[in-house]
């Protein structure tokens, strides 16, 4: 069965402690993995696409990188505004059956 | 550009109601979706559209009807609410297939009491 699971549950950071937030998936035809903030109240936005494995993408404090099994997204020196939750999501399956999956995220707190 | 917009942001039903909720999209995308989202489950795909006038049954599709009448517009109907149906409702939008990343429009919080 298609997963996606994502660890851990809640993370509290003091700023400037360093983290990494775990994606692990077990899908068939991974096409792209995709990582997405989302803010209390409002809609997840969109942050990174990774499509094969070794590659990785940054983005100011945020950098992801991805495995044949799982993706990481690496928080260096947060900031208490990077608090939020952090989905990952996949896209799998083979041509006209394509799946997009989400886990249920990370809910991050980063403490001033 | 609005990118995703989303009516009403909240509503109250009672058992039995029925209402709509409406998606609309600027960015001319093909694939339209509904997720709900409850606490502890993520996101899960309730119906989707790859097209003008098409539309597909998600992973929830029980209890829920949709249209996409234009290609800008996805409706999401709720014919008789039950209080299983409290949820947080969120549209989202994308190219083709892809992989693309998604859209999403900022919720609707639905109580069915």
């Amino acid at each position: 069965e298609d997963q996606v699971t994502q660890s851990p549950e809640a993370l509290r950071l003091q700023e400037g402690e360093s983290s990494s937030l775990n994606c692990s998936y077990t899908v068939s035809g991974l096409r792209g993995l995709f990582w997405y903030r989302q803010d209390p109240g409002k809609g997840p936005e969109f942050l990174f696409t990774l499509y094969s494995a070794g590659e990785e993408k940054e983005k100011e404090r945020l950098k992801a990188t991805l495995t044949k099994k799982e993706s990481f997204l690496h928080i260096t020196a947060p900031k208490p505004e990077d608090s939020a939750t952090y989905l990952c999501a996949v896209q799998a399956g083979t041509s006209g059956t394509y799946k997009y999956i989400f886990g249920t995220g990370t809910r991050l707190k980063v403490l001033a | 550009n609005a990118g995703v917009t989303q009516t009403p942001k909240f509503r109250v039903l009672k058992t039995g109601q029925s209402m709509t909720l409406l998606c609309a999209q600027d960015m001319n995308h093909e694939y339209m979706y509904w997720y709900r989202q409850d606490p502890g489950m993520g996101l899960r795909l309730i119906h989707y559209s790859v097209g003008e006038g098409t539309t597909a049954k998600g992973e929830v599709p029980d209890g829920y009807n949709v249209s996409r009448l234009k290609k800008q517009n996805f409706l999401l109907g709720l014919e008789s609410a039950a209080p299983s149906q409290t949820s947080v409702y969120f549209c989202a939008s994308s190219y083709p297939p892809g992989p693309y990343e998604q859209y999403f429009g900022p919720g609707t919080r639905l109580t069915v009491t």
